[in-house]
């Protein structure tokens, strides 16, 4: 059973452009999160999706941020605009279940850097 | 929200000594905790969790680690450390659906 796929691995902008960072989940697993690591701010908690539909974007600037779970197909996390506050390693998770003791599988991250 | 606290960001240890990562909750309610490993530029592995079945967790990698709910802490061991366990440690509670992550502690493992 493969694991949470995320591509790219790495990814390079310059300020204002979009990036596209996208998670396919484990293999039965209908509930996706995304998190990212900020140097000297740790991992946070970012959106967490179902297909077709977002609960909670708590998570998420306001602003140049948005994600999606399609029915078909993967998970992206975008961004437009980036800036250079930007830059981190954006983690995407999956579950079966949602909550409680529910193990959520992360996948191996898309660093992104913005010149 | 529930919280974790990790003590020390940095732990250094000689191959074949114990391991010990501190991890303290705050929660009025009994906590679902977790412990991950994140490797160098890789994503975070389960190394165990606590489901309230046991107090003492067995993990992956020869870990383990104790629920204390009169300390509210959850610390990690192992008794033998490798070279291979360099890594990065988070401990985890989950608030719903959200992990929220203590800083994390390095460890470094000298030969």
């Amino acid at each position: 059973n493969a694991g949470v796929m995320q591509n790219p691995r790495h990814l390079v902008r310059r300020r204002g452009q979009e990036a596209r960072l996208r998670c396919s989940p484990m293999k039965g697993h209908s509930h996706v999160y995304w998190y990212r690591q900020l140097p000297e701010e740790g991992l946070k908690f970012m959106v967490y999706l179902q297909k077709e539909n977002i609960i909670d974007e708590s998570g998420m600037p306001k602003e140049r941020f948005s994600a999606e779970f399609p029915k078909e197909g993967p998970s992206i996390l975008r961004i437009q605009q980036v800036v250079r506050g930007d830059s981190a390693a954006y983690f995407c998770a999956s579950s079966t279940r949602a909550g409680g003791f529910e193990t959520q599988y992360f996948g191996p991250g898309t660093r992104l850097l913005v010149l | 929200a529930q919280s974790v606290t990790q003590l020390g960001s940095h732990v250094s240890v000689s191959e074949g000594a114990l391991v010990l990562l501190r991890c303290n909750y705050s929660s009025s309610v009994p906590p679902y905790l977790f412990w991950y490993v994140q490797y160098p530029n890789q994503g975070l592995q389960l190394l165990l969790k606590y489901t309230s079945a046991a107090t003492l967790v067995k993990g992956i990698n020869g870990f383990e680690a104790e629920f204390k709910k009169s300390e509210t802490s959850f610390h990690l061991t192992k008794p033998s450390a490798h070279m291979s366990d360099a890594a990065e440690y988070f401990c985890a509670v989950m608030n719903d659906y959200k992990l929220s992550f203590g800083a994390g502690t390095t460890v470094t493992v000298r030969a």
